[in-house]
């Protein structure tokens, strides 16, 4: 299994500034992914990030908003831009093992005022 | 219709009873199935993880796989107030999990 940590792991924002997550793992990976999780709900695949390529966006995400890096085998960042109240939620990354395994990092709570 | 019915219960029961969470999907390309067990306010955490069809057990833990249903099962059995949580169901065709689906998710509580 991977182990990922994500930073912060909550913070709260003023409406209009933005905020970069960051997410580490403990071993090479090709696929990252970032997840939205509002409350009470599934999980959103809101891009996946392969090192050396651009970000690949879902249906209803754009890069403008949520711009990914993706630098190394290791680290990536999302980064939530121009926030809004609608913003608020839980941002997971999550690391995919080749073999058909999904792992996920413990979260940012989000929250926009 | 979802690719992915999940019932979002909840669901309660007693400690030390026997719980069948379930999830049925639709797309037969599906062939890499996981159950997650989130904690409030924690990040999604792999319980078990099946190949294809067939059963595995882990524990307390039991999952199964029917793909002629298209229906995916997780037991627990001697269920602890610890096993509360919500579980997610999710399923995938590629090994790389780029066509990653998830079910609602089911919260259960286990009352001592």
């Amino acid at each position: 299994s991977a182990v990922i940590s994500q930073k912060p792991s909550r913070d709260i924002c003023q409406r209009g500034t933005s905020l970069t997550i960051q997410c580490q793992v403990d071993s090479q990976v090709t696929m990252m992914f970032w997840y939205r999780q509002q409350p009470g709900q599934s999980l959103t695949l809101i891009a996946t990030a392969n090192q050396g390529s651009e970000a690949t966006y879902e249906s209803g995400f754009v890069i403008d908003k949520f711009p990914i890096s993706r630098p190394n085998l290791t680290f990536s960042t999302l980064t939530v831009s121009n926030m809004s109240p609608e913003d608020s939620s839980i941002y997971l990354c999550s690391v995919a093992s080749g073999e058909g395994e999904q792992f996920f990092g413990p979260g940012t709570r989000l929250t926009v005022l | 219709q979802k690719e992915v019915e999940q019932d979002p219960g909840p669901l309660s029961v007693p400690e030390g009873a026997i719980v069948s969470l379930n999830c049925t999907y639709s797309n037969s390309a599906f062939q890499y199935f996981m159950w997650y067990r989130q904690y409030s306010r924690k990040g999604p955490e792999l319980l078990m993880y099946t190949y294809s069809s067939g059963n595995k057990e882990d524990g307390r833990f039991t999952a199964q796989v029917d793909k002629s249903s298209k229906y995916i099962s997780l037991f627990i059995r001697d269920s602890q107030p610890s096993d509360s949580a919500t579980y997610l169901c999710a399923m995938s065709a590629s090994r790389n999990n780029n066509d990653m689906r998830f079910g609602a998710g089911t919260r259960l509580t286990v009352k001592p």
